[in-house]
C-alpha cells in the first residue's frame, strides 16, 4: 500500500523565491494535516482539512503560507515569499474518521538561504 | 505553558537496561494518549496508544494517570534498534482533530 506521499524530498531555494510542497494523502483518509518540525519548536500544526475544506488554519504562521486540497488526493503549501526562517521540515499527514492515528509522509526537508 | 512537556534527553543506556520516559499535559479534556516514535531524519510513526487501565506490547509498557495529567512509556530489556526520538501525543478532543506532539525524548542505546 502507499503511504503519504510527498513531494519534494529536499528543496533549498533563495529568500524571496516561491516554494511549493505537494502532498498525496492515503487513498480514502479524510483528514489531511500539514506539520512543521524544527529542533527548537518540535512538530507544530500549521493546517487541516476535511473532506478538502480547511478546517483550521490558525497555526499558519503568516500570510505568506497558504495551502490548498483541490480534491482528495491532493494538496499543496505554499510559502511566497520565502525567508530563511521558514527553513524546517515539513509534514503531511492524513488519517480518516473514526482514527485519531494520523500517518505521516517522509516530509520536505526546506532550506532557504 | 506548552501543551505537551517531555524531558529532551538524551538518555544513554546499554543494552538490555530499562528506561521510561515520563510526559505531563496541560489540558486536562485531552481525550486520546499515544506515544510515537521517530528516527532520525525519518517521519513520525505510531508506536502504541495509552489508556487509562495501562497497556504493554512486548516490551514497551504505557500507563496513563488523568488525575496527574501524566504519561509514562517504559522500555525493557532495551535493544540498539530502540535508539529513536519518543514523541509523547495528545489528542485534546474525541474524534479527528488534530495531534498535539511534545518535542520528543531522545534515546541512545549503547552496545
Amino acid at each position: 500500500d502507499a503511504g503519504v506521499i510527498q513531494s519534494p524530498r529536499h528543496e533549498v531555494t533563495e529568500m524571496g523565491q516561491e516554494v511549493t510542497l505537494r502532498c498525496k494523502p492515503i487513498s480514502g483518509h479524510d483528514y489531511l494535516f500539514w506539520y512543521r518540525q524544527t529542533m527548537m519548536r518540535g512538530l507544530e500544526l500549521l493546517i487541516y482539512f476535511n473532506n478538502n475544506v480547511p478546517i483550521d488554519d490558525s497555526g499558519m504562521p503568516e500570510d505568506r503560507f497558504s495551502a490548498k486540497m483541490p480534491n482528495a488526493s491532493f494538496s499543496t503549501l505554499k510559502i511566497q515569499p520565502s525567508e530563511p526562517r521558514d527553513s524546517a521540515v515539513y509534514f503531511c499527514a492524513s488519517s480518516w474518521t473514526g482514527r485519531t492515528e494520523a500517518f505521516f509522509g517522509q516530509g520536505t526537508r526546506l532550506t532557504v538561504v | 505553558r506548552k501543551e505537551v512537556e517531555q524531558d529532551p534527553g538524551p538518555f544513554n543506556v546499554p543494552e538490555g537496561a530499562t528506561v521510561a520516559f515520563n510526559c505531563t499535559y496541560s489540558n486536562s479534556a485531552s481525550q486520546s494518549f499515544f506515544w510515537y516514535r521517530q528516527d532520525c531524519r525519518k517521519e513520525p510513526k505510531l508506536l502504541m496508544s495509552v489508556y487509562s487501565s495501562g497497556n504493554e506490547d512486548g516490551r514497551f509498557t504505557a500507563q496513563l494517570n488523568r488525575a496527574s495529567q501524566y504519561i509514562s512509556l517504559l522500555i525493557r530489556d532495551s535493544k540498539l534498534s530502540d535508539s529513536a526520538t519518543y514523541l509523547c501525543v495528545v489528542n485534546l478532543f474525541s474524534g479527528n482533530t488534530p495531534l498535539v506532539f511534545g518535542k520528543g525524548t531522545r534515546l541512545s542505546v549503547i552496545a
